[in-house]
């Protein structure tokens, strides 16, 4: 397997662009997870999904962001209109749902929002 | 609502020397404890959990409840421990019990810069 899937890898935008951001989870995994890294804020949580289903979205910062994840396969991280304080790391983690479980990162997506 | 805290922004130690990366949390319930690392241009990968009391690459880890600590340690640091470490909490059971679903979330802390010197 190679792996929970990200891309870009890399995105540079400039302020006011729609920026979507996708995530292929580890086949049979249940849980997906989308983070936000910072070096001021560090890692936090912005939304998990179980079976398709957004679980806790408490984490999205404003209505400017949306995720969803139309299939077991595949999610999106969406924001529109971006802004430059939006410019971080983002992260998707995907696990199977049970105790003692271990979520598998991505490599993450640079975004630049000039 | 739970917390993790990792007081050190950036620790350098020397390689031989001991470590230690602090991390207190905060949670009513019963937590179970991660520390995660991210070695440069790598994944965000899992290193040791509580529940499992493991030794991974020399580093060992003990919840301490009393304290509400989880400091990850090592008696002799190498090189190539040098990387960003974070603790990290899942609730296991909330204050009245097993808390059931959308209990798998984990809260992190801000992470520890550990810089080995040669």
């Amino acid at each position: 397997d190679a792996g929970v899937i990200q891309s870009p890898r890399h995105e540079v935008t400039e302020m006011g662009q729609e920026v979507t951001l996708r995530c292929k989870p580890i086949s049979g995994h249940n849980s997906l997870f989308w983070y936000r890294q910072t070096m001021m804020r560090g890692l936090e949580l912005l939304i998990y999904f179980n079976n398709n289903v957004p679980i806790d979205d408490s984490g999205m910062p404003e209505d400017r962001f949306s995720a969803k994840m139309p299939n077991a396969s595949f999610s999106t991280l969406k924001i529109q209109p971006s802004e430059p304080r939006d410019s971080a790391v983002y992260f998707c983690a995907s696990s199977l749902r049970r105790q003692g479980y271990e979520q598998y990162f991505g490599p993450g997506t640079r975004l630049t929002v000039t | 609502a739970q917390r993790v805290t990792q007081p050190e922004k950036l620790l350098s130690v020397f390689k031989g020397a001991p470590v230690e990366l602090k991390c207190n949390y905060s949670y009513s319930g019963s937590p179970e404890l991660f520390w995660y690392v991210q070695y440069s241009r790598q994944r965000l990968q899992l290193l040791l959990r509580h529940i499992s009391r493991e030794s991974i690459k020399g580093f060992t880890a003990d919840l301490n409840k009393g304290e509400t600590s989880f400091h990850l340690k090592k008696p002799f640091a190498q090189e190539e421990d040098s990387a960003m470490y974070y603790c990290a909490l899942s609730p296991l059971s909330g204050p009245g019990g097993y808390s059931g679903a959308g209990s798998y979330q984990l809260t992190f802390g801000k992470g520890t810069k550990l810089s080995v010197i040669p």
